[in-house]
C-alpha cells in the first residue's frame, strides 16, 4: 500500500540550531499533508498543515516546505529549543474515497541539547 | 481545535479479558478516528467511526476484535477484545476539527497486557 517514510530516524542539535526534519512519501494523490510534535506520554499535537497546490507555508518559528515532484516534505524549527524535543510525524491524506484517512511516516526523535 | 479526552489513560489488563476505552469530544463532530500505536512506532489507522452507521475499518483490523460504538456526535468508544501481550499499544481517538480536515487526537490510552 501508499506509505509515507522519513530519511533520518534521530536528530541531535544544540539550542538555537535550526532544525530539519524530512519525510519522503509515495502517493501522488495525497493533496494534504500535517506535522505532528507528539511529547512523551501525550497524544500527537498539530504543528502546521500545507495543502498540495502550495509548496511552503510558515508558522510561528516553524516551515514546512512541499515538493511534490519529489514527493517530498520537510518541517524546518528555527531556533530550536528544549522544549522542541519530542517525536516529530508527518501524516499525508490521500483525500476522495481515503477522505479523512491520515497516513503517518515512522517518526523522527529530535533531541535538543541545552 | 477541539479537546478530547479518554478514558482510562492507561490499564494493565490479563490476556483474554477485553477493555473499552472511551473518547469524548467538547464539540460535536461528524468523523472520529481510532488509531493505535505500538511501542516505539508510528500511528496506524483502525478504523473510522461515524455517527448513525457502522464503523469502517481498515486493513488488518476486524470488528470482533476491534468493536467500535458511535451513540452520538461527541462520544466514542473502542473495545480490544480477547487481548493478548501483542496488544499492548497507545490507543488513540482522534477528530477532524470544526470546518478543517486537521485532525486533532486525545491523550490516548497505554495499554499493557500480561
Amino acid at each position: 500500500g501508499e506509505s509515507v517514510g522519513l530519511h533520518l530516524p534521530t536528530l541531535s542539535v544544540q539550542e538555537g540550531d535550526n532544525s530539519i526534519i524530512n519525510c519522503a512519501y509515495s502517493n501522488s494523490a495525497s493533496d494534504y499533508f500535517i506535522w505532528y510534535k507528539q511529547e512523551s506520554g501525550k497524544g500527537p499535537q498539530f504543528i502546521i498543515d500545507i495543502r498540495s497546490n502550495m509548496d511552503k507555508r510558515q508558522g510561528q518559528r516553524v516551515t514546512v516546505l512541499l515538493n511534490k515532484t519529489v514527493k517530498h516534505l520537510s518541517l524546518q524549527i528555527a531556533a530550536t529549543q528544549p522544549g522542541d524535543s519530542a517525536v516529530y510525524f508527518c501524516a499525508e491524506n490521500a483525500g476522495g474515497t481515503s477522505y479523512g484517512k491520515l497516513t503517518f511516516g515512522q517518526g523522527t526523535i529530535l533531541t535538543v541539547h541545552p | 481545535s477541539a479537546v478530547i479526552s479518554q478514558k482510562p489513560s492507561r490499564d494493565i489488563c490479563q490476556r483474554g479479558t477485553s477493555l473499552t476505552i472511551q473518547c469524548q469530544v467538547d464539540s460535536q463532530v461528524t468523523m472520529m478516528f481510532w488509531y493505535r500505536q505500538q511501542p516505539g512506532q508510528s500511528l496506524t489507522l483502525i478504523a473510522t467511526a461515524n455517527q448513525g452507521s457502522e464503523a469502517t475499518y481498515e486493513s488488518g483490523f476486524v470488528i470482533d476484535k476491534f468493536p467500535i460504538s458511535r451513540p452520538n456526535l461527541t462520544f466514542s468508544t473502542l473495545t480490544v477484545s480477547n487481548m493478548s501481550p501483542e496488544d499492548s499499544s497507545i490507543y488513540l481517538c482522534s477528530v477532524e476539527g470544526p470546518g478543517t480536515d486537521t485532525q486533532y487526537f486525545g491523550p490516548g490510552t497505554r495499554l499493557t497486557v500480561l
